[in-house]
């Protein structure tokens, strides 16, 4: 079954860090294009980064640029979002969604930022 | 950025009734290779997004085909031929062609009346 599955979210301080993983299975990752995908409570979605199959390039919203770090382990059929310097504009279900256009999502983790 | 506006925002709905929902972008959609890159979204109530449709018209497997998507340019629907209970959800688009960033709709929810 093709799956992704994401775990690390929790309730964290604002100025903290947290690394949110995403655990693929039932498909090729290595040739897959992965994203993050998040949704703050009662809102819309909201794309937050991408990155390519080889991990060669990397892209995300103006709002994270600087603070939020997307990386893969091929091997480890793993996709990670490192999360710096958190806020509380940042409280959200974060999504791991297969290839750019996002054709296969996970159950999202949450994660709050609040003092 | 590309902007998507989506409307109506909610959609009230009679079991058995077509719904359609409208999609506008900021600019065209069309890429430089000639394909659309506009997807379309489902969010039943409490569970992750899931997606319906793809490049304007493709369907995703699984997807019934009383879902259809069409459109060209700035102007897309999606649209539902009967609606049936397990439809009540929020829909969104999202264009994937002028990246980064990818950006959505901010959501039509379909209700039924």
């Amino acid at each position: 079954e093709v799956q992704v599955v994401e775990s690390g979210g929790g309730l964290v301080q604002p100025g903290e860090s947290l690394r949110l993983s995403c655990a693929a299975s039932g498909f090729t990752f290595r040739s897959y294009w992965m994203s993050w995908v998040r949704q703050a409570p009662g809102k819309g979605l909201e794309w937050v980064a991408n990155i390519k199959h080889d991990g060669s390039e990397k892209y995300y919203v103006d709002s994270v640029k600087g603070r939020f770090t997307i990386s893969r382990d091929n091997a480890k059929n793993s996709l990670y979002l490192q999360m710096d310097s958190l806020r509380a504009e940042d409280t959200a279900v974060y999504y791991c969604a297969r290839a750019r256009g996002c054709e296969i999502w996970g159950q999202g983790t949450m994660v709050t930022v609040s003092s | 950025d590309v902007v998507m506006t989506q409307s109506p925002i909610s959609l009230p709905v009679t079991l058995g009734q077509p719904a359609s929902i409208s999609c506008r972008s900021s600019q065209s959609l069309v890429h430089s290779n000639g394909n659309t890159y506009l997807n379309w979204f489902q969010q039943r109530p409490g569970q992750s997004p899931r997606r319906l449709i793809y490049e304007v018209s493709k369907r995703d497997s699984g997807v019934p085909d009383r879902f259809s998507g069409s459109g060209s340019g700035t102007d897309f629907t999606l649209k539902i031929s009967r609606v049936e209970a397990e439809d009540v959800a929020v829909y969104y688009c999202m264009q994937g062609t002028h990246w980064p960033p990818w950006t959505f709709g901010q959501g039509t929810k379909v209700e039924i009346k």
